[in-house]
């Protein structure tokens, strides 16, 4: 009953650190996506993936990067961390032939120092 | 651009009242929407949703039903409990062939014994 799996649960970074955030879904949906949850600001899209070896920016892509090589696994990587990338991150998926209902995991919370 | 704003928090209510969060949209097609619920500590997940205009979601109690007239969907439960206490986000899925979903800001809701 994995869902939506999501590692690290905690991470504290110092700048211009890079790490990998991963994700992992045991549903064979083809849709994954990363959101990131600020304060006042909701959740709002970073990158985003309808297939394997297909990927796309959404609203805020910069200092993010993201691969699909499975169906399965969506990991966002942050190349060289900012202050300004301290958030909760979120990955959800869904599939793509459904109403769309997205289930997601249970949140990274990173900081950068 | 599709987006979507709902009423700003917090709401402190007393155990049994009445709530209401409002929701309106801007789009242009025929979006499907959602509200979400995030209880403290953990992910996003699916309180109800509406498809086309006129229908009714409903779900633990919560209701909402989607005006296209007024361009709205908003959340209302009758009697609210302490266990009600989370933050809900009202979301929108612009069209069939589009698997984003944009956010609103999120309304953090505490309801009081």
């Amino acid at each position: 009953n994995a869902g939506v799996t999501q590692t690290p649960k905690f991470q504290v970074l110092k700048t211009g650190q890079s790490m990998t955030l991963q994700c992992a879904q045991d549903m064979n949906h083809e849709y994954m996506s990363w959101y990131r949850q600020d304060p006042g600001m909701g959740l709002r899209l970073i990158h985003y993936s309808v297939g394997a070896g297909i990927t796309d920016q959404g609203e805020v892509p910069n200092g993010y990067n993201v691969s699909r090589s499975t169906t399965e696994d969506f990991p966002l990587r942050l190349l060289s961390a900012a202050p300004s990338q301290t958030s909760v991150y979120f990955c959800a998926s869904s599939r793509t032939g459904g109403t769309g209902e997205l289930f997601f995991g249970e949140g990274s919370r990173l900081t950068v120092l | 651009g599709d987006s979507v704003t709902q009423m700003e928090g917090p709401v402190t209510l007393s155990e049994e009242a009445f709530l209401t969060i409002n929701c309106t949209y801007t789009a242009t097609g025929y979006p499907s929407l959602f509200w979400y619920v995030q209880y403290p500590g953990e992910g996003l997940q699916l309180l109800l949703k509406a498809t086309k205009a006129d229908d009714k979601g409903s779900n633990k109690g919560f209701e909402a039903t989607y005006r296209k007239e007024t361009t709205s969907f908003h959340l209302e439960k009758g009697s609210v409990q302490v266990s009600d206490s989370a933050v809900y986000f009202c979301a929108l899925k612009a069209g069939s062939n589009d698997y984003k979903l944009s956010f609103g800001a999120g309304t953090t809701v505490t309801v009081r014994a």
